[in-house]
């Protein structure tokens, strides 16, 4: 019942772009994406809501397909402050929220 | 300020001594939950709350209590625990389908 995320680790030089996909395999309420450094609690990003609206931060935005019950994560001309790993939570209808294992981003200069 | 805490921050006990891990918001939000998390496995709710006297049980509730008898607070119980409860522990609260600000965690060791 995790969402699967992929890939599970990713190494990008400073300036490169990365997807990071989410999968869930029931119906969800909404899409959850949050970064978290190492020793530090998880930091919101975006949320994402039925109607695969595609929602933006900085450079950082996302999607969601209601219908594949999958979600992106899309990180342009990443910086170093990118670094961190990456979990999507899939939130059902009972708003339970299940995450996925994490996406380890490395950003090198 | 805005914030969660958790208390304590780190705690090391035996199998079997019951204790209670707390945790405080002051933004008035409703939905609050912990989750444990574990290398490899990401994080995983334990239970979650839309309100006060409202708890659900999450993915891995087995072990643990909470009650919500106040909107700020949120405690979390152990009452037997077990090395397999061996792990990091974040408190979080948001709006029901929103932000969820997550506390700094308690770092939780049994043996």
């Amino acid at each position: 019942q995790q969402p699967v995320q992929s890939p599970q680790a990713v190494i990008l030089r400073e300036g490169e772009d990365a997807v990071i996909n989410c999968s869930s395999s029931k119906a969800l309420y909404s899409v959850h994406w949050y970064r978290q450094k190492h020793g530090e609690a998880p930091v919101f990003l975006m949320i994402l809501l039925k109607g695969g609206e595609q929602k933006g931060h900085e450079k950082i935005s996302a999607s969601f397909n209601e219908k594949k019950q999958q979600s992106s994560l899309y990180l342009t001309a990443s910086q170093l402050s990118y670094s961190g790993t990456y979990f999507c939570g899939a939130m059902d209808s009972n708003y339970q929220l299940i995450w996925g294992a994490g996406t380890k981003l490395i950003i090198k200069p | 300020e805005a914030q969660v805490t958790q208390n304590p921050r780190y705690l090391i006990t035996v199998t079997g001594k019951k204790l209670t891990v707390t945790c405080s918001q002051n933004m008035n939000h409703e939905y609050m939950s912990w989750y444990r998390q574990d290398p490899g496995l990401g994080l995983r709710q334990i239970y979650y709350s839309m309100n006060v006297e409202v708890t659900d049980k999450g993915d891995v509730p087995e072990g643990y209590k909470v009650s919500r008898k106040e909107k700020r607070n949120f405690p979390l119980i152990l009452e037997s625990p077990s090395p397999n409860q061996t792990s990091l522990y974040f408190c979080a609260s948001g709006r029901v389908v929103g932000e969820q600000y997550f506390g700094p965690g308690t770092r939780l060791t049994v043996t």
